[in-house]
């Protein structure tokens, strides 16, 4: 089993609309969370951290759920530059481990 | 600021050839890294360097070799190039990596993408 498991999607979403996906991980150790994002055939960027308590950015907001140990991101008022694959990363400070997921692709169509 | 830069963009090996890909960041971060992205497998680590000096392996190291002489630049060198090593290539920098506990943000060059024939 992968350390950070995604749905690769794609996610095909209507303009306007909302999406949302997870990610699971399976060591429990794991510290902290993070949502990347990465353009087509670029590289990837840090969209936001995750914390306990759940936490927004504009439109954006992710959540985590420890004990059943997956994080979230919802996207509302998807616009069309919201077309991304959306990367799943997981740091356990134990070893200084960076743990990527594979990824979920998100197309938003008008 | 250029950030993290990395040359070439693309390139194509035969087996058996080696070659160095370049990666040089003008943020003065101690902490880089090499990454290879391969479909649904999502980003291995393949060697770090928490300052100049000093370089330890990754989760996939294995016919890759690196330095670190300068703060600015982490070549990573292909030995004997295979077939297995087509991918494409990350080079990131943070300001002081992963160490103490805390998570830096990394910020990623651009990519080169490699094919070994």
């Amino acid at each position: 089993r992968k350390e950070v498991e995604q749905d690769p999607g794609p996610f095909n979403v209507p303009e306007g609309a909302t999406v949302a996906f997870n990610c699971t991980y399976s060591n429990s150790a794991s510290q902290s969370f993070f949502w990347y994002r990465q353009d087509c055939r670029k590289e990837p960027k840090l969209l936001m951290s995750v914390y306990s308590s759940g936490n927004e950015d504009g439109r954006f907001t992710a959540q985590l759920n420890r004990a059943s140990q997956y994080i979230s991101l919802l996207i509302r008022d998807s616009k069309l530059s919201d077309s991304a694959t959306y990367l799943c990363v997981v740091f356990k400070a134990a070893g200084n481990k960076l743990t990527f997921g594979g990824g979920t692709r998100v197309l938003v169509k008008p | 600021n250029a950030g993290v830069t990395q040359t070439p963009k693309f390139q194509v090996l035969k087996t058996g050839q080696s070659m160095t890909l370049q990666c040089a960041q003008d943020m003065n971060h101690e902490y880089m890294s090499w990454y290879r992205q391969d479909p649904g497998m999502g980003l291995r680590l393949i060697h770090y360097s928490v300052g100049a000096g000093i370089t330890d392996q990754g989760e996939v190291p294995n016919g890759y070799n690196v330095s670190r002489s300068t703060t600015e630049d982490f070549p990573l060198r292909l030995l004997s190039a295979a077939p297995s090593q087509t991918s494409v290539y990350f080079c990131a920098s943070s300001y002081r990596g992963l160490a103490g506990n805390s998570y830096n943000e990394q910020f990623f060059g651009p990519g080169t993408r490699l094919t070994v024939l």
